[in-house]
């Protein structure tokens, strides 16, 4: 089935600096990832949708230039968070859509990565 | 390919009971969690087993069973607005989530 990795899979980081998460698909083509933030137990809160090669579209409430999304190729988005601080400490997870799939609704999930500024 | 299964889709009558299995295999494990998610939107969460046995939560449950790597959705009294995609997820040791493609559920009138 269609694998979806993140790297680094858990980051520690200090207040002020900038962390970024990496987002591919490993066998298979996605135009569109998906970034989603998850707390404990609860929902995955969709962040942003990721386009190759077009500018991302993000949820309302979501900081454009906190968390910068970049879809440069067909199987790698990155989502960047800026100038971290101990709120942004969460776990973040994306998703791919597989172009070729039978279903081309149906999303790949990565493994997630935890991220804890201090 | 991931070592987490669970059936691609099934078909069920509204005001029936239906349930989608899922298993797994894994040497470190924190917790299986079950997703509700419809169709262009995020998925909603819908329980976490850590301990073995039946957890209800009003028409939904969900069971455990660690020694068997076998944990199932239980879906009772279906409406129409249950038709969606039915994720599982096991943590491992790691705390990483690995997911299940998905269970896609059609409930017919």
């Amino acid at each position: 089935g269609a694998v979806v990795s993140q790297h680094p899979s858990r980051v520690i980081c200090k207040s002020g600096t900038s962390v970024k998460i990496e987002c591919r698909s490993l066998d298979f083509q996605a135009t569109t990832m998906f970034w989603y933030r998850q707390f404990p137990k609860k929902s995955l809160m969709l962040m942003a949708t990721s386009n190759e090669g077009s500018k991302a579209t993000y949820e309302q409430g979501v900081e454009k230039d906190k968390f910068l999304i970049n879809h440069a190729s067909l199987t790698l988005s990155t989502l960047t968070v800026t100038s971290a601080h101990p709120e942004d400490s969460s776990f973040y997870i994306c998703s791919a859509r597989d172009l070729a799939g039978v279903d081309l609704e149906t999303q790949y999930f990565g493994p997630g990565t935890r991220l804890l500024v201090l | 390919g991931q070592n987490i299964d669970q059936p691609t889709e099934m078909t069920a009558t509204e005001g029936a009971i239906v349930q989608i299995n899922c298993t797994y295999q894994t040497s470190g494990f924190n917790g299986l969690f079950w997703y509700q998610q419809h169709a262009g939107e995020a998925p909603t969460f819908l329980s976490y087993n850590v301990l073995d046995g039946l957890e209800e939560k009003g028409r939904f449950s969900s069971f455990l069973s660690r020694s068997k790597g076998y944990s199932y959705l239980l879906l009772k009294e279906l409406q129409m607005k249950d038709s969606a995609s039915y994720l599982c997820a096991y943590m491992d040791s790691n705390y990483q989530l690995i997911w299940g493609a998905g269970t896609k559920l059609i409930i017919k009138p």
